[in-house]
Formats: structure tokens, C-alpha cells, sequence
């Protein structure tokens, strides 16, 4: 079956690093995106990686290893305002989007 | 987590037809569903944002009178692509919320249209 693994919960201090790791197991790859979402809002797209390597984006990077079935989205500089979940998605070969759960990310002072 | 139905999971139509995309949530009652649209290799692209019993909120840019949005109740939100034509193809995505939570996310929809 197709499955998409990242971590329930991190917890992390305000002006420190992050990552939050995805796992993927699908049939076939088109693409994975990472998306932050606050609660009762829509999702907003924060980075999408098709090829291997580190994707950066002012304190967001996400980085993606296709042999590995791997991604990791590394939040720098945190600020409490990035509490957030944090939601990886795979793009099967049927052009299928596949989530994973979302990782609820706590900063702390 | 909780679960969001899409059906179905894909479509071909013909030009000019309309197409109706369904989006339940079947284990908690959504008071906001969310409807995307997704072109390949791209970042999904909000469309309209809808509560129950209201009006959707439809993005700039997205037409209202080709996108009919309905949330009639707090288990359904619908879609309906008028007059469908080969650019309307596309991924659809619906997702669906309590406000209390996250949105949870439907498979999606592949249509095409012919």
C-alpha cells in the first residue's frame, strides 16, 4: 500500500533549528510538497521538491532523496508564529495526492 | 485521523458538460471545506473556502459561475464544473475542517475533460 511517515509532534525553541522528517513508500513519484497549516485555516504551500537535493527558501529548506524515499523540511530562526502542522504530500504515478498525517510543530520561548 | 471522502477519484467528460465533485466527511462534521485545484508538478491553489450553510468565498481569479461550490450540510460540500472545457483538467483537492482542528484532505479528483 501507498504511506506517507512523518513524527506526530515536535517541540522546538523559539530562535532555534528544526526538521521534520517524511517518509514515503508509493507506487511511483511525480513530485512532494511540504505545506504548514494553522488550525481551521487552509494549508499554505511552502516548498514542492521533484529532484534530489536542498530546495531553500529564506529560513525554510526542503530537501528530498528519491532513492530513499526521504524528504526533510528544515525550519531555521524559529519564531512562535511557526506553530503550526506541518504536511507532507506525495504526488503518485496516477497523479494521486498522497498525505501523510501532518506534524504538529510547538515552539516554546 | 479523521477521514474525507472524494468521489470520484476520476472523471472524463465531454466539452461543454457539467461534472460534480463530491467531498464527505464521514467521521466528524465540517463546518469549513476547502477546494483546491492542482496543475501538474505545481503547488495546489486554493479556489474557494466554504462553511456550512453560507455562501462560498471564492479566491481572485477563480470564477464563481463556472465553480459552483455547495455546503449544504456538515458532512457534504459539492463542486460542480460547468461547461467544462480541456483547460478546466485538472487535479481537484477538497479538505475539510472544524475549525478546532486541521483540515483533513479528500484523494482527490482527476478530470479531464475532451
Amino acid at each position: 500500500g501507498q504511506n506517507i511517515d512523518q513524527p506526530t509532534e515536535m517541540t522546538a525553541t523559539e530562535g532555534a533549528i528544526v526538521q521534520i522528517n517524511c517518509t514515503y513508500q508509493t507506487s511511483g513519484f511525480n513530485g512532494l510538497f511540504w505545506y504548514q497549516q494553522h488550525a481551521g485555516e487552509a494549508p499554505t504551500f511552502l516548498s514542492y521538491n521533484v529532484l534530489d537535493g536542498l530546495e531553500e527558501k529564506g529560513r525554510f529548506s526542503s530537501f528530498l532523496s528519491r532513492s530513499k524515499g526521504y524528504s526533510y523540511l528544515l525550519l531555521k530562526e524559529l519564531q512562535m508564529k511557526d506553530s503550526a502542522s506541518y504536511l507532507c504530500a506525495v504526488i503518485d504515478s496516477n497523479y494521486q495526492l498522497i498525505w501523510g498525517a501532518g506534524t504538529k510543530l510547538i515552539i516554546k520561548p | 485521523g479523521a477521514v474525507v471522502s472524494q468521489h470520484p477519484s476520476r472523471v472524463i467528460c465531454k466539452s461543454g458538460t457539467s461534472v460534480k465533485i463530491e467531498c464527505r466527511s464521514l467521521d466528524f462534521q465540517a463546518t469549513t471545506m476547502f477546494w483546491y485545484r492542482q496543475f501538474p508538478k505545481q503547488s495546489l491553489m486554493l479556489m474557494a473556502t466554504s462553511n456550512e450553510g453560507s455562501k462560498a468565498t471564492y479566491e481572485q481569479g477563480v470564477e464563481k459561475d463556472k465553480f459552483l461550490i455547495n455546503h449544504a450540510s456538515l458532512t457534504l460540500s459539492t463542486l460542480t464544473v460547468t461547461s467544462a472545457h480541456p483547460e478546466d483538467s485538472s487535479f481537484y483537492i477538497c479538505s475539510a475542517s472544524n475549525a478546532d482542528t486541521e483540515a483533513f484532505f479528500g484523494q482527490g479528483t482527476r478530470l479531464t475533460v475532451v
